[in-house]
């Protein structure tokens, strides 16, 4: 049973614009909430979190949002760099361990 | 580099064949975690060790084994590996109470099993 989820395997955007890349989950257990950031044959690392008290987090060019209400995440890229094309996976904890998604390719054309 | 390091990067096993994956970090951190990645699953957690000498079965733990005898180390063994376990394996740690800043993840380790 999948509690983290990520229903757009891909996304595709021109550079200079926004990216919007969404996440779903099931668990109101979950406290806090990370989106990492995974190059090819490197590990993911992490980009930005939020905690459950609170309902957005800005850090440069990326802002989590959370709505409990809907169980939805999102991450919003202002503006959209080549560099940032890459996989981004949505993961939420609840105590000691955390769940991911399952991807969403990014690709951020010139 | 401060880090979390796996070791091997990459192997190729027969079946029935066994074989430990290890995990090192040197950051102090008291929890690690071992997931596996596989297309469109995304990365599913293994085991996971919240400080030396415990470790606790997370999402998909059938057909491995875990020890954590000594804090900087978490070692992940397959004690008879099948085709289902080829995948990529991840390591990560993180301190405690440091939930917000995210684990600090291994660069991979690479199975196949044939």
């Amino acid at each position: 049973d999948q509690q983290v989820k990520q229903n757009s395997p891909s996304l595709s955007v021109q550079e200079g614009r926004i990216s919007i890349l969404n996440c779903d989950y099931t668990n109101s257990m979950f406290d806090y909430f990370l989106w990492y950031k995974k190059y090819p044959a490197e590990g993911p690392t992490f980009l930005i979190s939020i905690s459950s008290i609170k309902d957005k987090n800005e850090d440069g060019r990326f802002t989590v949002f959370l709505n409990k209400s809907a169980k939805h995440l999102s991450l919003h890229i202002v503006p959209s760099q080549p560099g940032d094309s890459a996989v981004y996976f949505c993961a939420a904890s609840a105590h000691n361990d955390m769940r991911f998604g399952a991807g969403t390719r990014l690709t951020v054309k010139p | 580099n401060a880090g979390v390091t796996q070791t091997p990067k990459f192997r190729v096993l027969k079946t029935g064949q066994s074989m430990t994956l290890l995990c090192a970090q040197d950051m102090n951190h008291e929890y690690m975690y071992w997931y596996r990645q596989d297309p469109g699953m995304g990365l599913r957690l293994i085991h996971y060790s919240v400080g030396e000498g415990t470790t606790a079965k997370g999402e998909v733990p059938d057909g491995y084994n875990v020890s954590r005898l000594k804090k900087q180390n978490f070692l992940l063994g397959l004690e008879s590996a099948a085709p289902s376990q080829t995948s990529v394996y991840f390591c990560a740690s993180r301190g405690q109470g440091e939930k917000l800043n995210g684990y600090t993840f291994g660069s991979g380790t690479r199975l196949t099993v044939v």
